[in-house]
Protein backbone atom coordinates (compact mmCIF):
# COMPACT_ATOMS: atom_id res chain seq x y z
CA UNK A 1 0.00 0.00 0.00
CA UNK A 2 0.97 3.59 -0.74
CA UNK A 3 2.48 5.72 2.26
CA UNK A 4 3.83 8.95 2.75
CA UNK A 5 5.56 10.14 5.81
CA UNK A 6 6.59 13.46 6.86
CA UNK A 7 8.83 12.99 10.25
CA UNK A 8 8.83 16.31 11.35
CA UNK A 9 5.60 16.97 13.27
CA UNK A 10 6.61 20.55 14.10
CA UNK A 11 9.97 22.88 12.71
CA UNK A 12 10.60 26.19 14.00
CA UNK A 13 13.17 28.15 11.88
CA UNK A 14 14.17 32.06 11.69
CA UNK A 15 13.04 34.22 9.55
CA UNK A 16 16.11 34.48 6.59
CA UNK A 17 16.84 31.31 7.54
CA UNK A 18 16.83 28.07 5.26
CA UNK A 19 14.28 25.35 5.51
CA UNK A 20 14.06 22.11 4.35
CA UNK A 21 10.88 19.63 4.94
CA UNK A 22 11.54 16.03 5.50
CA UNK A 23 8.94 13.62 3.07
CA UNK A 24 9.31 10.03 2.36
CA UNK A 25 7.37 7.47 0.57
CA UNK A 26 6.29 4.43 -0.29
CA UNK A 27 5.39 3.41 -4.17
CA UNK A 28 5.81 0.48 -6.29
CA UNK A 29 5.75 2.30 -9.18
CA UNK A 30 6.95 5.77 -10.19
CA UNK A 31 4.68 7.91 -7.93
CA UNK A 32 3.51 11.44 -8.56
CA UNK A 33 4.50 13.63 -5.77
CA UNK A 34 3.14 17.07 -4.26
CA UNK A 35 3.49 19.44 -2.17
CA UNK A 36 1.43 21.84 -0.70
CA UNK A 37 0.96 24.26 2.01
CA UNK A 38 -2.04 25.28 3.90
CA UNK A 39 -2.93 28.40 6.37
CA UNK A 40 -5.12 28.18 9.29
CA UNK A 41 -8.45 27.56 7.79
CA UNK A 42 -8.23 27.84 4.27
CA UNK A 43 -7.68 25.10 1.37
CA UNK A 44 -4.23 23.82 0.23
CA UNK A 45 -2.60 25.65 -2.21
CA UNK A 46 -0.28 23.56 -4.73
CA UNK A 47 3.56 24.50 -4.13
CA UNK A 48 5.06 22.19 -6.73
CA UNK A 49 4.80 18.40 -8.12
CA UNK A 50 6.56 16.23 -9.76
CA UNK A 51 5.80 13.45 -12.09
CA UNK A 52 9.05 12.80 -14.35
CA UNK A 53 11.87 14.38 -16.00
CA UNK A 54 14.41 16.78 -14.02
CA UNK A 55 14.36 15.41 -10.32
CA UNK A 56 14.81 18.96 -8.94
CA UNK A 57 11.71 20.50 -9.35
CA UNK A 58 11.04 24.67 -8.85
CA UNK A 59 7.90 25.52 -7.35
CA UNK A 60 6.51 28.82 -5.83
CA UNK A 61 7.51 31.45 -3.67
CA UNK A 62 10.58 29.88 -3.83
CA UNK A 63 10.29 26.77 -2.97
CA UNK A 64 12.12 23.75 -4.70
CA UNK A 65 12.17 20.10 -4.23
CA UNK A 66 14.32 17.01 -5.05
CA UNK A 67 13.27 13.39 -5.83
CA UNK A 68 15.55 10.67 -4.90
CA UNK A 69 14.45 7.74 -5.90
CA UNK A 70 17.00 6.09 -4.80
CA UNK A 71 16.07 6.91 -0.72
CA UNK A 72 12.28 7.33 -1.95
CA UNK A 73 11.96 11.12 -0.51
CA UNK A 74 10.82 14.33 -1.89
CA UNK A 75 12.24 17.18 0.49
CA UNK A 76 11.34 20.38 0.20
CA UNK A 77 13.84 23.29 0.62
CA UNK A 78 13.32 27.17 0.74
CA UNK A 79 16.83 28.97 0.84
CA UNK A 80 15.32 31.86 3.32
CA UNK A 81 11.97 32.29 4.95
CA UNK A 82 9.74 34.39 5.41
CA UNK A 83 7.39 35.28 8.12
CA UNK A 84 4.36 34.36 5.49
CA UNK A 85 5.94 30.82 5.03
CA UNK A 86 4.22 30.22 8.92
CA UNK A 87 1.89 27.25 7.87
CA UNK A 88 1.45 23.47 7.60
CA UNK A 89 3.26 21.92 5.06
CA UNK A 90 1.76 18.40 3.14
CA UNK A 91 3.31 16.26 1.40
CA UNK A 92 1.54 13.52 -1.24
CA UNK A 93 1.70 10.86 -3.51
CA UNK A 94 -0.47 9.84 -6.37
CA UNK A 95 -2.12 6.45 -5.55
CA UNK A 96 -4.41 4.79 -7.50
CA UNK A 97 -4.62 2.12 -10.41
CA UNK A 98 -4.27 5.45 -12.92
CA UNK A 99 -1.06 6.22 -10.95
CA UNK A 100 -2.65 10.12 -9.89
CA UNK A 101 -5.87 8.88 -8.90
CA UNK A 102 -6.53 9.76 -5.31
CA UNK A 103 -3.52 12.05 -3.27
CA UNK A 104 -2.22 10.14 0.07
CA UNK A 105 -1.56 13.05 2.22
CA UNK A 106 1.05 12.53 4.41
CA UNK A 107 0.72 13.59 8.37
CA UNK A 108 2.00 17.45 7.59
CA UNK A 109 4.92 19.68 9.03
CA UNK A 110 3.61 22.68 11.41
CA UNK A 111 6.26 25.30 9.93
CA UNK A 112 6.67 28.72 12.57
CA UNK A 113 8.51 31.22 11.71
CA UNK A 114 10.28 33.28 14.43
CA UNK A 115 11.59 36.94 14.31
CA UNK B 1 -4.92 28.82 -12.92
CA UNK B 2 -6.90 26.08 -12.19
CA UNK B 3 -9.47 27.25 -9.62
CA UNK B 4 -11.87 25.42 -7.60
CA UNK B 5 -14.58 27.14 -5.32
CA UNK B 6 -16.30 25.89 -2.61
CA UNK B 7 -19.85 26.26 -0.65
CA UNK B 8 -20.12 28.08 1.87
CA UNK B 9 -17.00 28.57 4.06
CA UNK B 10 -18.67 28.63 7.31
CA UNK B 11 -21.83 26.36 8.60
CA UNK B 12 -23.54 26.02 11.69
CA UNK B 13 -26.72 23.69 11.77
CA UNK B 14 -28.37 21.98 14.54
CA UNK B 15 -28.14 18.11 15.45
CA UNK B 16 -30.65 16.34 13.04
CA UNK B 17 -30.70 18.07 10.07
CA UNK B 18 -28.49 18.33 6.64
CA UNK B 19 -25.97 20.24 5.12
CA UNK B 20 -25.04 20.76 1.55
CA UNK B 21 -21.49 22.04 0.47
CA UNK B 22 -21.03 22.55 -3.31
CA UNK B 23 -17.44 22.58 -5.00
CA UNK B 24 -17.37 23.76 -8.25
CA UNK B 25 -14.61 23.65 -10.93
CA UNK B 26 -14.46 27.48 -12.29
CA UNK B 27 -12.41 27.63 -15.58
CA UNK B 28 -11.97 23.47 -16.17
CA UNK B 29 -14.15 20.51 -16.44
CA UNK B 30 -13.73 18.06 -13.63
CA UNK B 31 -14.11 14.47 -14.22
CA UNK B 32 -13.02 13.48 -10.59
CA UNK B 33 -13.39 15.30 -7.50
CA UNK B 34 -12.24 14.45 -4.30
CA UNK B 35 -13.87 14.86 -0.88
CA UNK B 36 -11.79 15.35 2.07
CA UNK B 37 -12.38 15.65 6.32
CA UNK B 38 -9.60 17.36 8.11
CA UNK B 39 -9.79 17.43 12.14
CA UNK B 40 -8.36 19.93 13.83
CA UNK B 41 -4.37 19.94 13.50
CA UNK B 42 -4.32 16.96 11.78
CA UNK B 43 -3.95 15.63 7.93
CA UNK B 44 -6.52 14.72 5.47
CA UNK B 45 -8.69 11.89 5.58
CA UNK B 46 -10.19 11.23 2.33
CA UNK B 47 -13.44 10.58 2.26
CA UNK B 48 -14.53 9.70 -1.62
CA UNK B 49 -13.85 10.11 -5.01
CA UNK B 50 -16.57 11.88 -7.08
CA UNK B 51 -16.93 10.46 -10.82
CA UNK B 52 -19.16 12.20 -13.01
CA UNK B 53 -22.26 10.47 -13.95
CA UNK B 54 -21.76 8.03 -11.61
CA UNK B 55 -21.64 6.49 -8.00
CA UNK B 56 -19.17 7.79 -5.51
CA UNK B 57 -16.32 5.28 -4.53
CA UNK B 58 -16.38 5.73 -0.83
CA UNK B 59 -13.28 4.83 1.43
CA UNK B 60 -13.38 2.44 3.91
CA UNK B 61 -15.54 3.76 7.22
CA UNK B 62 -17.23 6.54 5.70
CA UNK B 63 -21.12 6.02 5.98
CA UNK B 64 -22.50 6.50 2.63
CA UNK B 65 -25.87 7.09 3.66
CA UNK B 66 -24.50 9.64 6.10
CA UNK B 67 -22.15 11.58 3.41
CA UNK B 68 -24.34 11.86 0.07
CA UNK B 69 -21.89 13.22 -2.70
CA UNK B 70 -23.43 14.14 -5.87
CA UNK B 71 -21.72 14.55 -9.53
CA UNK B 72 -24.28 15.76 -11.71
CA UNK B 73 -21.95 18.40 -14.26
CA UNK B 74 -18.54 18.24 -15.22
CA UNK B 75 -18.31 21.81 -12.88
CA UNK B 76 -20.36 20.16 -9.86
CA UNK B 77 -19.87 18.32 -6.97
CA UNK B 78 -22.30 18.33 -3.90
CA UNK B 79 -21.45 16.62 -0.53
CA UNK B 80 -24.63 16.48 1.55
CA UNK B 81 -23.96 15.50 5.73
CA UNK B 82 -27.42 14.29 6.57
CA UNK B 83 -28.90 14.42 9.77
CA UNK B 84 -25.99 16.04 11.19
CA UNK B 85 -24.49 14.91 14.69
CA UNK B 86 -21.96 16.89 16.62
CA UNK B 87 -19.28 14.44 15.42
CA UNK B 88 -19.53 15.73 12.21
CA UNK B 89 -18.24 18.77 13.21
CA UNK B 90 -15.19 19.20 11.14
CA UNK B 91 -13.23 20.59 8.64
CA UNK B 92 -14.43 19.57 5.31
CA UNK B 93 -12.07 20.57 1.60
CA UNK B 94 -13.26 19.29 -2.22
CA UNK B 95 -10.30 18.70 -4.56
CA UNK B 96 -10.59 18.64 -8.70
CA UNK B 97 -8.44 16.88 -10.75
CA UNK B 98 -7.56 18.92 -13.98
CA UNK B 99 -6.74 16.86 -16.67
CA UNK B 100 -5.68 19.95 -18.15
CA UNK B 101 -2.43 20.74 -16.06
CA UNK B 102 -2.39 17.65 -14.88
CA UNK B 103 -2.89 18.41 -11.23
CA UNK B 104 -5.56 18.67 -8.09
CA UNK B 105 -6.71 22.06 -6.67
CA UNK B 106 -8.39 22.36 -3.69
CA UNK B 107 -11.59 24.52 -2.25
CA UNK B 108 -11.15 26.73 0.25
CA UNK B 109 -13.00 24.35 2.57
CA UNK B 110 -16.16 24.89 4.33
CA UNK B 111 -16.00 24.89 8.86
CA UNK B 112 -19.02 22.66 9.81
CA UNK B 113 -19.94 22.68 13.21
CA UNK B 114 -23.18 21.30 14.21
CA UNK B 115 -24.93 22.04 17.75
Amino acid sequence: AQSVTQPDIHITVSEGASLELRCNYSYGATPYLFWYVQSPGQGLQLLLKYFSGDTLVQGIKGFEAEFKRSQSSFNLRKPSVHWSDAAEYFCAVGAGADSWGKLQFGAGTQVVVTP
Amino acid sequence: GAVVSQHPSRVICKSGTSVKIECRSLDFQATTMFWYRQFPKQSLMLMATSNEGSKATYEQGVEKDKFLINHASLTLSTLTVTSAHPEDSSFYICSARDLGTYGYTFGSGTRLTVV
